[in-house]
């Protein structure tokens, strides 16, 4: 049973656009949430995180949302360049270990 | 180097072989993780240390699965008697331990492939 879940396996948008990954989980005990890119042959690396007691947390051209009512969480991306295609996974913090979705592959466009 | 590394890169096996597959951590990280990726899906927690804890082993899918950190450093995994639903990219990874909330830096990842 997938706890965390992203519903779009691939995104395709236009450069300059904005990119928005998904992700809803299903376990409320979660309290914190990250997003990896990972490029091919690479080991994903850190993006982005947020904590449950936040709604918003910006970095950069990089924004998470998170709703905890809805259980959902997304993933701005503005303006997107090439360079930010990859697989994005979203992950969810039980304690120590991570839960990852499967992911969302993005391609950006020139 | 600075990150965490992985060895051997790619490895191909039979059915029924062991393997041994290797992760050094960042000098100074206390936690270490080994997780699996098979084809088409995400990241699936194996395993979990920390400091001198006893390890979280409750991701291992089956017997045949066992890791072990010597000195609190490297690690290896070990797969028994290998099948062929065992390929997948093995990842490890590792972070400072300190609170719940840890950013873990990964390795480039272990292809294996059982044949």
């Amino acid at each position: 049973d997938q706890q965390v879940k992203q519903n779009s396996p691939s995104l395709s948008v236009q450069e300059g656009r904005i990119s928005i990954l998904n992700c809803d989980y299903t376990n409320s005990m979660f309290d914190y949430f990250l997003w990896y890119k990972k490029y091919p042959a690479e080991g994903p690396t850190f993006l982005i995180s947020i904590s449950s007691i936040k709604d918003k947390n910006e970095d950069g051209r990089f924004t998470v949302f998170l709703n905890k009512s809805a259980k959902h969480l997304s993933l701005h991306i503005v303006p997107s360049q090439p360079g930010d295609s990859a697989v994005y996974f979203c992950a969810a913090s039980p304690q120590k270990k991570l839960v990852f979705g499967k992911g969302t592959k993005l391609t950006v466009n020139p | 180097g600075a990150g965490v590394s992985q060895s051997p890169s790619n490895k191909v096996t039979e059915k029924g072989k062991d393997v041994e597959l290797r992760c050094d951590p960042i000098s100074g990280h206390t936690a270490l993780y080994w997780y699996r990726q098979s084809l088409g899906q995400g990241l699936e927690f194996l395993i979990y240390f920390q400091g001198n804890s006893a390890p979280d082993k409750s991701g291992l899918p089956s017997d045949r699965f066992s890791a072990e950190r010597t000195g609190g450093s490297v690690s290896t995994l070990t797969i028994q008697r290998t099948q062929q639903e065992d390929s997948a990219v093995y990842l490890c990874a590792s972070s400072l331990a300190h609170g719940s909330y840890n950013e873990q830096f990964f390795g480039p990842g272990t292809r294996l492939t059982v044949l």
